[in-house]
């Protein structure tokens, strides 16, 4: 079946450093993607659209200067977490929506992300 | 302000019981709501999904029911079983070009006990 991969699983940085995380959809082509981030015992909140091609949209509250995200292709969103600061730890995890299957919706296995 | 609340932060039942997991919204109007199973340190898994105009659905041991003017669903698991035991969130979808643009309920832990 479908499957949604992100690259790396998990990641320590310091702090002021950047990080760039992958989303790609493995067998299918993804217009969209979106991008969630979940702290420790709480839910996902979206952080971000991402659109292939064009910019992506960012949720009320989400800095777009620190979060950039890119849709460079139809199988690859990558979001870059930047100059991190200890309190962008947290679970960070895309989804992307498939249009040949009833547009379903799938989700990656998240990245785990700690700055030091 | 939009709201989603599940009603449980945990339930634990035995096995072979039917779990009944409730997720409340206010100041949305879905045309689509879902429900996903998410493990420790995983990401979420999708169960089922229903739209506004369908009142039930199921799925194996799994039903959903969606109450437009009670702004409601419930999800049902029949039979639980020890490996049922996960979070599962309810996520609001208001559909169109937004698709896929889900918002989550905080989630109820269920576990099953053998």
């Amino acid at each position: 079946g479908a499957v949604v991969s992100q690259h790396p699983s998990w990641v320590i940085c310091k702090s002021g450093t950047s990080v760039k995380i992958e989303c790609r959809s493995l067998d299918f082509q993804a217009t969209t993607m979106f991008w969630y981030r979940q702290f420790p015992k709480q839910s996902l909140m979206l952080m971000a659209t991402s659109n292939e091609g064009s910019k992506a949209t960012y949720e009320q509250g989400v800095e777009k200067d620190k979060f950039l995200i890119n849709h460079a292709s139809l199988t690859l969103s990558t979001l870059t977490v930047t100059s991190a600061h200890p309190e962008d730890s947290s679970f960070y995890i895309c989804s992307a929506r498939d249009l040949q299957v009833g547009n379903t919706i799938y989700f990656g296995e998240g990245s785990w992300l700690t700055v030091v | 302000s939009q709201k989603i609340e599940q009603n449980s932060e945990a339930l634990n039942i035995q096995e072979g019981k039917t779990a009944t997991l409730t997720c409340n919204y206010t100041n949305y109007s879905p045309a689509y709501l879902q429900w996903y199973r998410q493990d420790p340190g995983r990401g979420p898994v999708f169960l089922l999904l229903i739209r506004e105009n369908e009142k039930e659905k199921r799925k194996e041991r799994l039903k959903v029911t969606f109450d437009t003017t009670l702004k409601q669903s419930l999800f049902h698991i029949t039979a639980s079983q020890p490996a049922d035991s996960a979070t599962y969130l309810c996520a609001l979808d208001i559909g169109g070009t937004s698709y896929g643009k889900l918002t989550f309920g905080q989630g109820t832990i269920l576990t099953v006990h053998p």
